[in-house]
């Protein structure tokens, strides 16, 4: 199973709307309604703030929205802010029974 | 409060074996699966396979299959991952995360701390 695709860095100025893709297969991203994003702070663990697709883990604030088309999953952050600066993960369940992570995504606030 | 606490840091030398624990605490331990993930230097994360509290089922990764084993200990609530002979590839965080599947598929929450392990001659 080969990991999902995402860009390696997003940079947006604070206040800006950015939107991270994901990019799957028939086979995991189109196959199923589940799909999470997660997290990570440098040097700390990775926390849920997305999932089944569009739901926010709870406590995550609402400038933070999920959606899919096809084999695509996306992780939309609206108004940006310095604390949303870390490296965000997508995941997706597979048709092998199997979870995928993508490659990772940095996110840098200018 | 769910948490996994998972133990401290290890430094091996090729060759040897390790286990590493992830113990539980705050939820029905029987009733979730637990999900092993790899992540090397600060890198991308990797799903290992996950294993059922209730009745120890597990699900591997072909990347992972046969070179490590996933085992829990229901009566202390607490989940392994091991090693029988560790090599420097072998060198990464681990981490344990409770598996939460409603359905087809679900997400990991919450995260253990992480266990770093270094394999080196």
């Amino acid at each position: 199973q080969s990991a999902l695709t995402q860009p390696a860095s997003v940079s947006g100025s604070p206040g800006q709307s950015i939107t991270i893709p994901c990019t799957g297969s028939h086979t995991d991203i189109g196959a199923y309604e589940s799909v999470s994003w997660y997290q990570q702070h440098p040097g700390k663990v990775p926390k849920v703030i997305i999932f089944d697709v569009t739901s926010r883990s709870s406590g995550v604030s609402d400038r933070f929205a999920g959606s899919k088309a096809g084999n695509t999953a996306s992780l939309i952050i609206s108004g940006l802010q310095a604390e949303d600066e870390a490296e965000y993960f997508c995941c997706s369940y597979t048709t092998d029974g199997f979870l995928v992570f993508g490659g990772g995504t940095k996110v840098t606030v200018l | 409060e769910v948490q996994l606490m998972q133990s401290g840091v290890e430094v091996k030398k090729p060759g040897e074996s390790l286990r590493v624990s992830c113990q539980t605490s705050g939820y029905s331990f029987n009733d979730y699966w637990i999900a092993w993930v790899r992540q090397k230097s600060g890198r991308g994360l990797e799903w290992m396979g996950i294993i059922y509290g209730g009745d120890s089922s597990v699900r591997e990764s072909p990347s992972f299959k046969g070179q490590v084993t996933m085992s829990v200990d229901r009566a202390i609530n607490t989940a392994y991952l091991e090693w029988t002979s560790l090599k420097a590839s072998d060198s990464a965080m681990y981490y344990c995360a409770r598996y939460i599947v409603p359905g087809a598929g679900g997400w990991l929450d919450p995260w253990g701390q992480g266990t770093l392990v270094t394999v080196s001659s």
